[in-house]
């Protein structure tokens, strides 16, 4: 199946900087997703985009939805401790109940 | 409330066992999803059921065979445990079948020695 290129891998940060990650796909995904996941627990939704070019934020997390469909970011501000934990971005294409999850990328965030 | 609930939490056993993790929604939702997490944290969807039915089966061996007794319930039968099967099993449902977002139970942590 289409799998999702998650970039970067991991990220180490001092507390308040900003950080961005992204997802990309050679095919074009019709839903995305962005999950959290903290240790020990299961992923939890953080922002979820359904519309092309769509930018959509909850709290310091901004993501938006690339005008292609193939594409996707999501970026924190102004980062805490409590970021700390794995992102992973999902896509869903149209008429496709499987969603595809990216590698994940591991944020460490130093106080 | 705990909206996805699996049981057990954890789960260590010896191969060649079979085993069941069960799961449970109260979200109402119609579809539910197992999927498979690996040590290197990489999600892979297993299965999907949608209102009691079989919509997606990834290539999973015949060894692996989920059971939904209604909508608010997915279980995952294993038998004859492998090593490799050993990993981080997470429930999951969302309401309907396009385009709605998934929410995940806590996740199940299988150790086959």
């Amino acid at each position: 199946g289409q799998q999702l290129n998650q970039s970067p891998q991991s990220m180490f940060i001092q507390e308040g900087e900003d950080v961005s990650m992204n997802c990309t796909s050679s095919s074009i995904f019709n839903t995305w997703l962005w999950y959290k996941q903290d240790p020990g627990e299961g992923p939890v939704l953080l922002i979820a985009l359904y519309k092309a070019g769509e930018l959509t934020s909850n709290g310091r997390l901004t993501a938006q939805f690339g005008i292609t469909r193939k594409d996707s970011f999501l970026n924190i501000s102004a980062s805490i401790p409590s970021d700390v934990g794995i992102y992973f971005c999902a896509g869903r294409q149209y008429n496709n109940n499987d969603m595809r999850f990216g590698a994940g990328t591991r944020l460490t965030v130093k106080p | 409330d705990t909206a996805v609930s699996q049981t057990p939490k954890y789960l260590v056993t010896q191969m060649g066992n079979d085993k069941s993790i069960k799961c449970e929604q109260n979200l109402g939702h119609d579809t539910m999803y197992w999927y498979k997490q690996d040590s290197k944290k990489f999600l892979k969807i297993m299965f999907s059921y949608n209102n009691k039915e079989l919509i997606i089966n990834e290539t999973v061996p015949n060894r692996f065979s989920p059971k939904s007794p209604d909508k608010a319930h997915l279980n995952l039968h294993i038998n004859s445990l492998e090593l490799g099967d050993s990993a981080v099993y997470f429930c999951a449902s969302s309401q309907g079948l396009v385009g709605e977002t998934q929410y995940f139970g806590p996740g199940t942590r299988l150790l086959v020695l």
